[in-house]
């Protein structure tokens, strides 16, 4: 079986506070992807980005990082330095080996408040 | 420009009336897929396409069909809508295999009265 649960429903921070969003997963499989997608008011779901199970590398892009454990079956995501623009809904999602679809998580609605 | 569509953006219709979403990509993906989107369960697969004349059920497949008759196009059919079938509708689009991200097209919001 294959989950992932995001347990904040909702966040909000002040601007230029940093936030961090939670993802907990749970698959059987060895080798498996994990996504991150970001769903702005105006409703389309944009891709973040990609981790496979075998690199373990914290990942930083501008204001974004990842920080993918293993060990505590995390895949968290950190926004440095909020801006208003990041309001949104941010989605964590798992595919394993041979699955056919992404596992979503139920999102997390981050309010940057200015 | 690599891009899902998808159409109609927005939909009211009743009860029992069938409706298509059409669903295109122009990135010559083998891989497609449809999902529903609602408040507090996230996105859940109702079908997907592994190539053309390839479909099977995702999570949710009751009340849908598809079809793949061709590599662009993946639409989604509602034979008899019902209320429960009000939601927000996501065509998705990949390269074959599980590692790769998928595209998403800008969402159908369909309400069914």
């Amino acid at each position: 079986a294959q989950k992932v649960t995001q347990a904040q429903t909702e966040i909000s921070v002040v601007e230029k506070e940093d936030v961090t969003l939670d993802c907990v997963y749970e698959t059987r499989d060895t080798t498996y992807y994990l996504f991150w997608y970001k769903q702005p008011p105006s409703g389309e779901l944009v891709f973040l980005i990609r981790r496979n199970s075998f690199d373990e590398q914290n990942e930083i892009s501008g204001r974004y990082s990842w920080n993918f454990q293993k060990s505590t079956s995390s895949f968290n995501f950190t926004i440095t330095a909020s801006q208003v623009v990041d309001s949104a809904v941010y989605f964590c999602a798992l595919r394993g080996t041979g699955a056919n679809n992404l596992f979503f998580g139920t999102g997390t609605r981050l309010t940057v408040i200015p | 420009e690599a891009q899902v569509t998808q159409n109609p953006r927005y939909l009211i219709t009743v009860t029992g009336k069938k409706l298509t979403v059409t669903c295109s990509q122009n990135m010559n993906h083998e891989y497609m897929s449809w999902y529903r989107q609602d408040p507090g369960l996230g996105l859940r697969q109702i079908y997907y396409s592994m190539n053309v004349e390839v479909t099977d059920k995702g999570d949710v497949p009751e009340g849908y069909k598809v079809s793949r008759k061709e590599k662009r196009n993946f639409p989604l059919i509602l034979e008899s809508p019902s209320p429960n079938q009000t939601s927000l509708y996501f065509c998705a689009s990949s390269l074959a295999g599980f590692s790769y991200e998928q595209y998403f097209g800008p969402g159908t919001r369909l309400t069914v009265t």
